[in-house]
């Protein structure tokens, strides 16, 4: 059974730093690109980095590029999102996800439930 | 940012079509994809490249494409369809572009 549970999501101050955390099950981890995805309260999704099976590769949205880094732990079963200078706009739901490559784009299939994080003074 | 328009709301009788379209320059060289997201949920992908359906996804979801458009299409609409519902695709900077979303709703 697939499975994807993020967690590390909590209420942090702006300037702040916080870990997100997502284990995975159900299928091979490290073949597989993964990728974290956002929804703020009320709003759209918007795509936020992903990084290749082996780590060689990572792109980020403009938005979190220099304050955001990803990273995985194959061995583990294990992705990561590292936030840094938190703003109030980076309050959201956060959803890691599978991402599978086509030549030139990428889907998202399948997602986890999500952990919030809320970026208030 | 790269954004692709997609009409705010939908309203539709149980057993009828709903349409909801996704436009953009990109759509025109690039797949589209529709995910489903339900009140509370995480998102759930319903189409892929344009038109295919991944397993276990009724087949009255289905997706079509023309030009700078694509639509997705929900026949015999029924009640469990409320939802909102995403497109997605790549803009012309690599980056992973979702759309403004749908909401469904069944009347």
């Amino acid at each position: 059974q697939v499975q994807l549970v993020e967690s590390g999501g909590a209420l942090v101050k702006p300037g702040g730093s916080l870990r997100l955390s997502c284990a995975v099950s159900g299928f091979n981890f490290g073949d597989n690109y993964m990728s974290w995805i956002r929804q703020a309260p009320g709003k759209g999704l918007e795509w936020v980095s992903y990084i290749s099976s082996g780590a060689t590769y990572r792109d980020y949205a403009a938005s979190v590029k220099g304050r955001f880094t990803i990273s995985r732990d194959n061995a583990e079963n294990s992705l990561y999102l590292q936030m840094n200078s938190l703003r109030a706009e980076d309050t959201a739901v956060y959803y890691c996800a599978r991402m599978v490559n086509t030549v030139t784009t990428g889907y998202f299939d399948p997602w986890g439930p999500g952990t919030q994080v809320t970026v208030s003074s | 940012s790269y954004e692709l328009t997609q009409p705010p709301s939908v309203t539709v009788s149980p057993g009828q079509t709903a349409r909801i379209t996704c436009s953009g320059d990109v759509l025109a060289t690039q797949y589209t994809y529709w995910y489903q997201q339900k009140a509370g949920q995480a998102p759930v992908l319903l189409i892929y490249k344009d038109t295919e359906r991944p397993s276990g996804i009724p087949e009255r979801f289905s997706g079509s494409s023309s030009g700078t458009t694509v639509t997705l299409s929900i026949s015999g609409v029924q009640a469990e369809d409320e939802a909102a519902y995403y497109c997605q695709s790549t803009d012309s900077s690599a980056a992973y572009v979702f759309g403004t979303g749908t909401k469904v709703t069944v009347l």
